[in-house]
């Protein structure tokens, strides 16, 4: 099973920084890397497949980089509303599917 | 659209099916999944089936105890929980494969295992 490591658990920013996301494989996924964000009461949104390709609608503040086992999400300018917690998630080897396990964004 | 149902408080060693009915979208041009989320925690993939029906996965917890199974003249997935344990309470999420990122989700339907 591939292992998702997140970090940091939590990131602590104000409105306008810049928020840099990690998440590790325990193995080589290529680029089979998806990220989500969920916020509280809400369900997950996919935001970027295949490691950089933003979902639709995304805006484009957000950007996902990284392949092999070191992956990262950025968000340039954190708005209000991107406050949430941000997931990662593997297609390279499945079954399973695995997640990391999520790296909270948080007003500081 | 995902809309969930069947969520309800059950003994351990009951069963439950749950429910996730399709639209605005061609639902049998995709798999679909279910994810599920204990409280307070993580997500967690469950299982897997194609569109046709045909090829359908399972993770290791769950297996030999859940089935999913769709209805493509429906526009309906299931997911029948069969020996449920206290480990099994969380919400639990349809979500649209693309094939295997998760691209719509529904809103969930809760399940908690207690005596």
């Amino acid at each position: 099973e591939v292992v998702l490591t997140q970090s940091p658990a939590t990131l602590s920013l104000s409105p306008g920084e810049r928020a840099t996301l990690s998440c590790r494989a325990s193995q080589s996924i290529g680029k089979y890397l998806a990220w989500y964000q969920q916020k509280p009461g809400q369900a997950p949104r996919l935001l970027i497949d295949d490691a950089s390709t933003r979902a639709t609608g995304i805006p484009a503040r957000f950007s996902g980089g990284g392949s092999g086992t070191d992956f990262t999400l950025t968000i340039s300018g954190l708005e209000p509303e991107d406050f949430a917690v941000y997931y990662c998630q593997q297609r390279y080897k499945w079954p399973p599917f695995t997640f990391g396990g999520g790296t909270k964004v948080e007003i500081k | 659209q995902l809309v969930e149902s069947g969520g309800a408080v059950v003994q351990p060693g009951g069963s439950l099916r749950l429910s996730c009915e399709a639209s605005g979208f061609t639902f049998d041009d995709f798999a679909m999944h279910w994810v599920r989320q204990a409280p307070g925690r993580g997500l967690e993939w469950v299982s897997l089936i194609t569109w046709s029906g045909s090829d359908i996965y399972y993770a290791d917890s769950v297996k030999g105890r859940f089935t999913i199974s769709r209805d493509n003249t429906k526009n309906s997935l299931s997911l029948q929980m069969n020996s449920l344990t206290t480990e099994d309470s969380a919400l639990y999420y349809c979500a649209r494969g693309s094939p295997h990122f998760m691209d719509v989700w529904g809103k969930g339907t809760t399940v908690t295992v207690s005596s």
